[in-house]
């Protein structure tokens, strides 16, 4: 069974850090691109970042770009997004999602998210 | 980037109705569409990829149709279950991958 549990969040003032983590099971992770998705309070879901398999290529969002950094240990069957530079804007549940192995399009997996907010 | 619009954002039914859901791209995403339920308090369940393939277990009542820019999900006997938020989501052209704004089905 696919499970994917997320940890790392909590309160956090504006400028400051979080890193979040993944923790992946029951398939072979290396094997799968895995991303960060996040839903604002009452929102809708952001795409926030993708990394590949071999954890060589990442993609992020523009909204995040040059404040986040998307990693993941293949060992470990962790997945990992450090933030810095929080703003109130990025205050949402993270969802840590399995891209699909054919085409990395769609998200076949999620899990149950971790809470960031950011407020002084 | 491809821009996802959903209509309507509210759809309130009652349980054995018929419901139907669209999503627009603003621009052609051929059959590389997904659509995911959330409900409450819930991460998004994927229910249907490839515009009109069901994800496992997903129910037959859940059916997805359409290509280029306007795609539709058929709900064909709404159950008390599926009053939720549905979400669209193109994988033509990424990054971004993105998402429509999401229909709430309530009663």
């Amino acid at each position: 069974e696919v499970q994917l549990l997320e940890s790392g969040g909590g309160l956090v003032q504006p400028g400051g850090s979080l890193r979040l983590s993944c923790a992946a099971s029951g398939f072979t992770f290396s094997s799968y691109a895995m991303s960060w998705v996040r839903q604002a309070p009452g929102k809708g879901l952001e795409w926030v970042s993708t990394i590949s398999g071999n954890g060589v290529t990442t993609w992020y969002a523009d909204s995040v770009e040059g404040r986040f950094t998307i990693s993941r240990d293949n060992s470990k069957n962790t997945l990992f997004v450090q933030m810095n530079s929080l703003r109130a804007d990025d205050t949402a549940i993270y969802y840590c999602a399995r891209n699909d192995q054919v085409v990395w399009g769609y998200f076949d997996y999620w899990g149950q998210g971790t809470l960031v907010t950011v407020s002084s | 980037e491809i821009v996802m619009t959903q209509s309507p954002a509210t759809l309130s039914v009652s349980p054995g109705e018929r419901v139907t859901l669209s999503c627009r791209a603003s621009q052609s995403v051929s059959s590389n569409l997904a659509w995911y339920q959330q409900k409450p308090g819930q991460a998004p369940r994927l229910l249907i990829f490839g515009a009109s393939a069901r994800a496992t277990g997903v129910p037959a009542r859940f059916s997805g149709s359409g290509s280029g820019t306007e795609f539709t999900l058929t709900i064909s006997s709404l159950q008390s279950e599926d009053f939720a938020v549905y979400y669209c989501q193109q994988y033509n052209n990424w990054p971004p991958w993105t998402f429509g704004q999401g229909t709430k089905v309530d009663i």
